[in-house]
């Protein structure tokens, strides 16, 4: 069985373009998260998805970033325009849906991007 | 709010012991986990406890939790090569599914 797959796994680019960050979820995970860890400092919650629907983006840090989830499947994280403080290593994972809410043990994570922005 | 702090970089001698701390803040923090990240790869999920526990060992693996002075660590016993990554300590509160993640910390292992 896959993983949780992340596309692509580096990404350079210049301060004022376009970056679209994909994940590909285990399949059959109702769950989707995304995580960034800016260089050195602590891994940070951006938003999760129930299937198709956000549950919570509170963690988004402003209006360049845009997160979609076409179906319930595979998101997409789109940062646009990009700034330089946007560098970092951005993280997906899944777990299955069910009764519990909890972040369980079974939550699974990509690799990772490393995006930077220069 | 929450906040998850780690000492940022170990190094130890293979087959000694290592241990890695964590301090958080959040005293409704439930459940309390161990990450490793090993280079190039994802984030893998190494033990977790809740806070009514104290300890649990998992083979080389164990875990303290000082809830009253929030307080977690990780020790590994016999530390290899193969142990040499950066490790997460995070935290969530029962119910919710935002976890909270620490800086990380780095261990070198020396042959």
């Amino acid at each position: 069985e896959a993983g949780v797959t992340q596309f692509p796994s580096h990404s350079v680019i210049e301060k004022g373009q376009t970056v679209t960050l994909r994940c590909d979820p285990i399949s059959g995970h109702d769950n989707l998260y995304w995580y960034r860890r800016v260089m050195g400092k602590e891994i940070k919650f951006l938003l999760h998805f129930v299937k198709e629907s956000k549950q919570d983006e509170s963690g988004m840090p402003n209006n360049r970033f845009l997160a979609e989830r076409t179906g319930g499947t595979y998101s997409t994280l789109k940062v646009q325009p990009a700034e330089l403080e946007d560098s970092g290593v951005y993280f997906c994972a899944s777990s299955q849906g069910g009764r519990t809410r909890q972040w369980n043990t079974e939550a699974f994570f990509g690799q990772g991007t490393r995006l930077t922005v220069v | 709010g929450e906040d998850v702090e780690q000492s940022l970089f170990l190094s130890v001698r293979e087959g000694d012991s290592s241990v890695i701390n964590c301090t958080y803040t959040d005293s409704s923090s439930t459940y309390l986990y161990w990450y490793k990240q090993e280079p190039g790869a994802g984030l893998q999920l190494l033990t977790y406890i809740f806070s009514n526990m104290d300890m649990k060992q998992d083979q080389r693996l164990t875990v303290l939790l000082n809830k009253k002075d929030k307080h977690l660590s990780l020790r590994i016993a016999d530390t290899q090569t193969g142990d040499s990554a950066i490790y997460f300590c995070a935290e969530t509160r029962g119910g919710y599914q935002k976890v909270t993640f620490g800086t990380g910390t780095k261990l070198q292992v020396i042959p």
